[in-house]
């Protein structure tokens, strides 16, 4: 089935670094969501974006929905230990959710 | 409970047994999805219900793989003659419908059930 490009696939970073991921698609999509999944557990939402070109934070995350409706970037600021997980952006055009690979984010005190 | 519940969590079987995944959505929630994980890989989407309707089974991988919610609440996966391929975790989300409403609504995931298949 169809998945998302999402890169980069693994990070190694120390804490209180800034993290940036992104995702692509070759296909249009009216939303773009960004999901993090720990251990033995489903994906957890961590932000949605509706409109092309806009541009939401939740606390250290921020989250851009590209303007080509394509793509969509998430940043995490002051990373800390427990930002470790796998990070997934995902898209609607209808119902069903179309997830990228994951990014495997892990942080070192 | 408050969240999306499913079991069993961990299930193993025989290559050619048949499995049933259950899933409890939460209370009040209209939509239903199934989606499935391999190792490494994001979640794929396999089926969708609205209340008892299957509206959606386009990312069943096979025909042997079938989905059923008869009275709109809990959902059964079921797989026959299970294959070493079918190992993977299955994820149910469920979300509150409502229509004619363009912003997204929530999925709300189970923790999955890992199958594992020998």
């Amino acid at each position: 089935g169809q998945q998302l490009n999402q890169s980069p696939q693994s990070m190694f970073i120390q804490e209180g670094e800034d993290v940036s991921m992104n995702c692509t698609s070759s296909s249009i999509f009216n939303t773009w969501l960004w999901y993090k999944q720990d251990p033995g557990e489903g994906p957890v939402l961590l932000i949605a974006l509706y409109k092309a070109g806009e541009l939401t934070s939740n606390g250290r995350l921020t989250a851009q929905f590209g303007i080509t409706r394509k793509d969509s970037f998430l940043n995490i600021s002051a990373s800390i230990p427990s930002d470790v997980g796998i990070y997934f952006c995902a898209g609607q055009r209808n119902t069903p959710l179309v997830f990228g690979k994951g990014t495997r984010l892990s942080v070192i005190a | 409970g408050a969240g999306v519940s499913q079991s069993p969590r961990y299930k193993v079987a025989k290559r050619g047994q048949d499995v049933a995944l259950r899933c409890d959505p939460i209370s009040g929630h209209v939509s239903l999805f199934w989606y499935q994980q391999a190792l490494g890989q994001g979640p794929e989407f396999l089926t969708y219900f609205q209340n008892e309707a299957q509206l959606d089974k386009s990312g069943l991988p096979s025909d042997r793989f079938f989905a059923e919610r008869p009275e709109g609440s809990v959902s059964t996966l079921k797989i026959q003659r299970t294959q070493q391929e079918d190992s993977a975790v299955y994820l149910c989300a469920s979300s509150f419908w409502l229509p004619g409403l363009a912003i997204y609504n929530e999925q709300f995931f189970g923790p999955g059930t890992r199958l594992t298949v020998l």
